[in-house]
């Protein structure tokens, strides 16, 4: 059975630049998360999707925000990137959110 | 506010020893915990679930425990290999606001040196 994904893999942006990631997650998995890794932060929590109501939000501002669709792929977005929004962006995808969790490649966003 | 500990943040061993990976928490509150190993640039692979109800879970040369009354959970790999060089990562998950997020620790960096 085919894994999470996510596009792209590798971004790049300047500064006051908007960007969108997107996930798809393992078939028959109603929960999508998001999580931010840093090398100083390590991984942070951004937000929960379960058929496409937002469950929870991490402690991010709100230029992060995310959406999911009814066939359960995610998206999300950065408004007015900031230098400091560089990271590796994690997708989970998970049945109902409580079970496993299975981690995508993760998008490379470097912001300029 | 749950924090995830994690000690060492490096370890080095040769191949063949067996070692252990430590994993603290601070809430007991957890609905479970999840081991992942990390290659550079890489996203995560889970190795690991452990229920809260449940003291250990094995999968070929791993094996987690948990103590939830206590904080800990430990990862013993057996017979390391030079492919088992990664970094290591504990997550807890709990029910906040009717969500369950994970709270990650820092990780181990485990090198296997042939």
């Amino acid at each position: 059975k085919a894994g999470v994904t996510q596009t792209p893999r590798y971004l790049i942006k300047t500064r006051g630049q908007q960007v969108t990631l997107s996930c798809s997650p393992i078939s028959g998995h109603r929960s999508v998360s998001w999580y931010q890794q840093t090398p100083g932060q390590g991984l942070q929590f951004l937000f929960e999707y379960f058929s496409e109501t937002q469950r929870n939000k991490g402690n991010f501002p709100g230029r992060f925000s995310g959406r999911q669709f009814s066939n359960s792929r995610s998206e999300m977005n950065v408004s007015t990137l900031e230098l400091g929004d560089s990271a590796l962006y994690l997708c989970a995808s998970s049945y109902r959110g409580y079970n496993e969790q299975f981690f995508g490649p993760g998008t490379r966003l470097t912001v300029l | 506010k749950q924090e995830v500990t994690q000690i060492p943040a490096a370890l080095s061993v040769p191949e063949g020893e067996n070692l252990v990976l430590n994993c603290s928490f601070t809430d007991s509150a957890i609905y479970n915990l999840q081991w992942f190993r990390q290659d550079p640039g890489k996203g995560l692979t889970s190795l690991l679930l452990i229920q809260s109800s449940q003291r250990e879970q094995t999968s070929g040369r791993l094996n987690a425990s948990l103590d939830k009354s206590s904080g800990r959970s430990t990862l013993y790999i057996a017979a390391s290999q030079p492919g088992d060089s990664a970094t290591y990562l504990c997550a807890v998950s709990y029910s906040g606001a009717g969500s369950y997020q994970l709270t990650f620790g820092k990780g181990t960096k485990l090198s296997v040196i042939p």
